[in-house]
């Protein structure tokens, strides 16, 4: 069964960082894609970020450009997001789904707060 | 960007009645390879969203046949033919052939 798990939300600062962890299982990680989507309370999904299998290729949305990272251990079955200078605007949902043109599973979500 | 656009944003249906959600994008879908890459979410309240359909009209495996999905070009359309209570919650379709990838805005089922 594929599993994605997410950890690593939080309250921070404006400002500050966080680094989101999705850890996979039930299917060979290194072999796809990854993404990041978020959803802000109330509002619909956004897609933030992602990573091709060998992570030597990123892909961004504008708002997140130049602030955010996504990256990959594929030894460990995990994908990242670190997020810099973060604004209240980035407050959300964070999730990690499998895939590239399409997103086949979506863990659970970790909760990123941007508040002073 | 391209924008996806939704229609209804809600939608009040009867149990074991119909229901049909429509999506059109402001460019075609159609990848260099052939394929369309619009796909079609579940989002039940409380829950992570589930992808129903990809490539337009592929059900995802234990998705019910009551779900469909149909269209080319710019314009798709998802149906289900006989509403049921679990079939409450929001629905977006995505494009998944240009960058950045963008979303519908979402349609909120509700049971009438």
């Amino acid at each position: 069964e594929v599993q994605l798990l997410e950890s690593g939300g939080g309250l921070v600062q404006p400002g500050g960082s966080l680094r989101l962890s999705c850890a996979a299982s039930g299917f060979t990680f290194s072999s796809y894609a990854m993404t990041w989507v978020r959803q802000a309370p109330g509002k619909g999904l956004e897609w933030v970020s992602s990573v091709i299998p060998s992570g030597s290729a990123t892909y961004y949305a504008d708002a997140v450009k130049g602030r955010f990272a996504i990256s990959r251990d594929n030894s460990k079955n995990t994908l990242y997001l670190q997020m810099n200078s973060l604004r209240a605007e980035d407050t959300a949902l964070y999730y990690c789904a499998k895939g590239f043109t399409s997103y086949e599973c979506w863990g659970q979500g970790t909760l990123v707060t941007v508040s002073s | 960007d391209v924008v996806m656009t939704q229609s209804p944003l809600s939608l009040p249906v009867t149990l074991g009645q119909p229901a049909s959600i429509s999506c059109s994008s402001s460019q075609s879908l159609v990848y260099s390879d052939g394929n369309t890459y619009l796909n079609w979410f579940q989002q039940r309240p409380g829950q992570s969203p589930r992808r129903l359909i990809y490539r337009v009209s592929n059900r995802d495996s234990g998705v019910p046949d009551r779900f469909s999905g149909s269209g080319s070009g710019t314009d798709f359309t998802l149906k289900i033919n006989r509403v049921e209570a679990e079939d409450v919650g929001v629905y977006y379709c995505m494009q998944g052939t240009h960058w950045p990838r963008t979303f519908g805005q979402g349609t909120k089922l509700e049971i009438k």
